[in-house]
């Protein structure tokens, strides 16, 4: 099974600070990664499919990058509804996801 | 509007079942495929299976391999999953999320306790 590991696990920032979340997979799933942003008492978010393709209404400061095996999240500017914790997946076709353990992003 | 409502959730005492359902709507529900991801309290997600669109290919997470069943039934526009033999280690919110290789649109959760 492919395994998903994200780091850190917990992020302190500030509002405007440029935020990077990485995404490590086990082995290759070429582009075959999807982020989340989550909010307690939520479901879920898509942010980001096929490891850069923004979602649609997602706002522009989110941005995916990474191929193979490593890949990114970043934050650009840091805004106060982006504090929320965010999950990497794994979807290497049609076969069961894999999601990592996920980053929280607290404010500083 | 794409709409996923999830139903079924409740306490029940382990070893125990319970059955989830998911009405789906604003899509055309036969044309894709559907999962199963569950997040036990303070936890992070976990998919526990998927379905294809005619019901002919399941996969599962190893965990749950034997004592879950997904199923579908396309003209009610419905997923279901029935949980058998259920563990403390179940305890969780249950989405279904619509299936493209990842979730575009999720249900708001149903949350299953597993508790004597």
């Amino acid at each position: 099974d492919i395994q998903m590991t994200q780091s850190p696990s917990t992020l302190s920032a500030s509002v405007g600070d440029r935020v990077t979340i990485s995404c490590r997979a086990s082995q290759n799933i070429s582009t075959w990664l999807a982020w989340y942003q989550q909010k307690p008492g939520q479901a879920p978010k898509l942010l980001i499919y096929k490891a850069s393709s923004l979602e649609s209404g997602v706002p522009s400061r989110f941005s995916g990058s990474g191929s193979g095996t490593e890949f990114t999240l970043t934050i650009s500017s840091l805004q106060p509804d982006d504090f929320a914790t965010y999950y990497c997946q794994q979807n290497n076709g049609y076969s069961p996801w894999t999601f990592g353990q996920g980053t929280k992003v607290e404010i500083k | 509007e794409v709409q996923l409502v999830e139903s079924g959730g409740g306490l029940v005492q382990p070893g125990g079942s319970l059955r989830l359902s998911c009405v789906a709507s604003g899509f055309t529900f036969s044309s894709y495929w559907m999962s199963w991801v569950r997040q036990a309290p303070g936890k992070g997600l976990e998919w526990v299976a998927n379905i294809k669109q005619d019901g002919s290919e399941i996969y599962y997470v190893d965990s749950v391999k034997g004592r879950f069943t997904i199923s579908r039934d396309n003209a009610k526009n419905s997923l279901y999953l029935q949980m058998n033999s259920l563990r403390a280690e179940d305890t969780a919110v249950y989405y279904c999320a619509r299936d493209s290789g990842y979730g575009r649109y999720w249900g708001q959760g149903a949350l299953v306790t597993v508790s004597s």
